[in-house]
């Protein structure tokens, strides 16, 4: 099965800056990558699908990029309502594996 | 507007088999995308089941196929999660999702979820 790793872990940021979370495959996924938000206590709502295609009613602040084996989710201005878990998830094979999450704490 | 409802026993013991119902409103199951289940450890991280279409074709993780089936009932506009010999690796808040037109696998609507604690 493909292998999804997610860095950091954890992060911490203030309203307003810039925030980057990567995601590598552990082989070559093309374009076939998701993003997900989940906040506390409720379902993943998808954010990005094929890798920088932003689902309706996102946030433009968001945007997707990468191919191959390496991605990343970036917000481009820290909002309150951004503190969540955020998850990636390949599409390349049919294990569809996530990655194993990037918690965003808002300074 | 879609909406899943997850539905099952809250509390199995452990080598018995978990059952769980997702019934979707708003969309036809027959109309031709993929049925999930995701499940999420407390605490832990998302891990994708299986899904399965209308027609009955299904998709496993090969860490659990083993032990799970999915089943779709288009009547009823409802499919199922059953995974048998439960341990208590197998707590874990379970969701079923909708995937989109494009992928078995990339979900769009899920259901709030629903814990299973696998304890005798």
């Amino acid at each position: 099965d493909i292998q999804m790793t997610q860095s950091p872990s954890t992060l911490s940021a203030s309203v307003g800056d810039r925030v980057t979370i990567t995601c590598r495959a552990s082989q070559s996924i093309g374009l076939w990558m998701a993003w997900y938000q989940q906040k506390p206590g409720k379902a993943p709502k998808l954010l990005i699908q094929r890798a920088s295609n932003l689902e309706s009613g996102v946030p433009s602040t968001f945007s997707g990029s990468g191919s191959g084996t390496d991605f990343t989710l970036t917000i481009s201005s820290l909002q309150p309502d951004d503190l969540a878990t955020y998850y990636c998830q390949q599409y390349q094979t049919n294990s569809f594996t996530f990655g194993q999450g990037t918690k965003l704490e808002i300074k | 507007q879609v909406q899943l409802r997850e539905s099952g026993p809250g509390l199995v013991k452990p080598s018995e088999t978990l059952s769980l119902t997702c019934v979707v409103s708003g969309a036809s199951i027959s109309y031709g995308h993929y049925w999930a289940w995701v499940r999420q450890p407390p605490g832990k991280g998302l891990e994708w089941i299986g899904s399965i279409n209308y027609g009955g074709t299904t998709y496993y993780t090969s860490s659990l196929e083993s032990r799970v089936t999915i089943s779709v009932d288009p009547s009823k506009n409802q499919f199922s999660l059953k995974l048998t010999s439960v341990t208590s690796a197998d707590t874990a808040v379970y969701y079923c999702a909708k995937t989109i037109s494009s992928s078995r696998g990339i979900s769009d609507y899920w259901g709030q979820g629903t814990l299973v604690t696998v304890s005798s």
